[in-house]
């Protein structure tokens, strides 16, 4: 079955990047994504990369996809106090369900 | 207003006692979701609805069950809830066609005693 991995937190300085990372294990995913939340919401759609890609580049979004490792990352560039939330990475195997990671608690310090 | 609702928003509720989470959206998406939040787990997949009549479990769909009462409405229920069901509980909404663009509602946050 699919199981996606992230580290459970990750504290960095306002104005600096940040990076965080996941793991998956089905290598018949379609499409990759990276969800935010913020505190007392749901989750809402930051960026997605189809599998054939290696990167893409959102504004200070940058998701780089190793397929070979089945690793999945995303950078924030010039992180701000805003950007603190859970994010979760998540896969779409098949035509269907995408399946969450555990989130990573990124937390900014002005 | 939200797109997605869910109601109640906080319920504390006891051992044995039924409860049921609504979920309404206004967006005229066909896909419906129930996932459940737990710390360090993350989102789990209890009960999924493809349109009104087409109904399918998740992972853990044992101690629940759901209805979809018409396309912008779909009802999750715990017939005899148990402290294990503690958790943050979420309604999401998709398009057939981006299936992956989830549009979540603001959760439903349920303690059993």
């Amino acid at each position: 079955g699919e199981d996606v991995e992230q580290s459970l937190f990750l504290s960095v300085r306002e104005g600096d990047s940040s990076v965080i990372n996941c793991t998956y294990t089905d290598s018949s995913s379609t499409y990759l994504y990276w969800y935010k939340q913020e505190p007392g919401a749901g989750l809402q759609l930051l960026t997605y990369i189809f599998s054939n890609m290696d990167m893409k580049q959102d504004q200070r979004l940058t998701v780089l996809l190793n397929k070979k490792d089945k690793h999945l990352s995303l950078r924030i560039a010039d992180t701000q106090t805003g950007d603190s939330a859970i994010y979760f990475c998540a896969e779409r195997a098949g035509a269907n369900n995408l399946f969450f990671g555990t989130g990573t608690r990124l937390t900014v310090i002005p | 207003d939200a797109d997605v609702t869910q109601t109640p928003r906080n319920r504390i509720t006891k051992t044995g006692k039924r409860i049921m989470l609504e979920c309404s959206q206004t967006k005229g998406h066909d896909r419906m979701y129930w996932y459940r939040q737990d710390p360090g787990l993350g989102l789990r997949l209890i009960y999924y609805s493809f349109d009104v009549k087409d109904i399918n479990k998740g992972e853990i769909s044992d101690g629940y069950s759901v209805s979809r009462q018409a396309q912008a409405k779909f009802s999750l229920s715990l017939e005899s809830a148990i402290p294990n069901q503690t958790a943050l509980y979420f309604c999401a909404t998709s398009r057939n066609r981006d299936a992956g663009e989830l549009f979540f509602g603001e959760g439903s946050r349920l303690t059993v005693l």
